[in-house]
């Protein structure tokens, strides 16, 4: 039972425009979100998180969305940079699973000059 | 050394090796993760320790069997693998039990003949 899901497997943009990735989830008890960006080669690194009381949570260029009546978070990258091309994870965690972190399978970014 | 490192970070065995694989964390974090990550698939946490002490173990194969001498060193020992255990293998650390954001190694891809 995937709990989180990232239905794109994969998003192109073009370099200066908005990169939207998206996240659902179905465990209503979870009331924290990351998102983490992963390089070929490298582990995933945190890029920012938001918990349940907010809706919102901005740092930079990188925006958290959630909506949690739609079970639903989105990352806005704006504006998108080459550099930003990676594989874009978001993770969940909550009370009734243990704190752990539950994942989605990742979105392929890939931004464009 | 910084952060979380890994070694190796890639490994090749036959089924009957034996093999280990290492962790060490740099950030004076009390508690340290295994993950698996195959092709596709969400990361899967495999094992968490909490001051070195085991507190999770997701019903992970006997072939694979972790061992922590301090908060600063974890190791995931396998023997007898078999091709689907081919993976991506991360590792993890948070300064407290798993509700903490995660901070991750590069990885060591395994592969298994």
């Amino acid at each position: 039972d995937q709990q989180v899901k990232q239905n794109s497997p994969s998003l192109s943009v073009q370099e200066g425009r908005i990169s939207i990735l998206n996240c659902d989830y179905t465990n209503s008890m979870f009331d924290y979100f990351l998102w983490y960006k992963k390089y070929p080669a490298e582990g995933p690194t945190f890029l920012i998180s938001i918990s349940s009381i907010k809706d919102k949570n901005e740092d930079g260029r990188f925006t958290v969305f959630l909506n949690k009546s739609a079970k639903h978070l989105s990352l806005h990258i704006v504006p998108s940079q080459p550099g930003d091309s990676a594989v874009y994870f978001c993770a969940a965690s909550g009370e009734t699973s243990g704190s752990r972190l539950t994942f989605g399978e990742g979105t392929q970014l890939t931004v464009n000059p | 050394e910084t952060g979380v490192t890994q070694t190796p970070r890639h490994l090749v065995m036959g089924m009957t090796n034996k093999k280990s694989l290492k962790c060490e964390q740099h950030l004076g974090h009390n508690a340290m993760y295994w993950y698996k990550q195959s092709a596709k698939k969400p990361l899967e946490l495999m094992f968490v320790y909490n001051f070195k002490e085991q507190t999770e173990n997701n019903s992970v194969p006997s072939r694979f069997s972790p061992e922590c001498p301090n908060s600063s060193h974890l190791f995931l020992h396998l023997h007898t693998l078999q091709p689907e255990d081919s993976a991506l293998y991360l590792c993890a650390s948070s300064q407290g039990h798993l509700a903490d954001t995660q901070y991750f190694g590069p990885g060591t891809r395994l592969t298994v003949l």
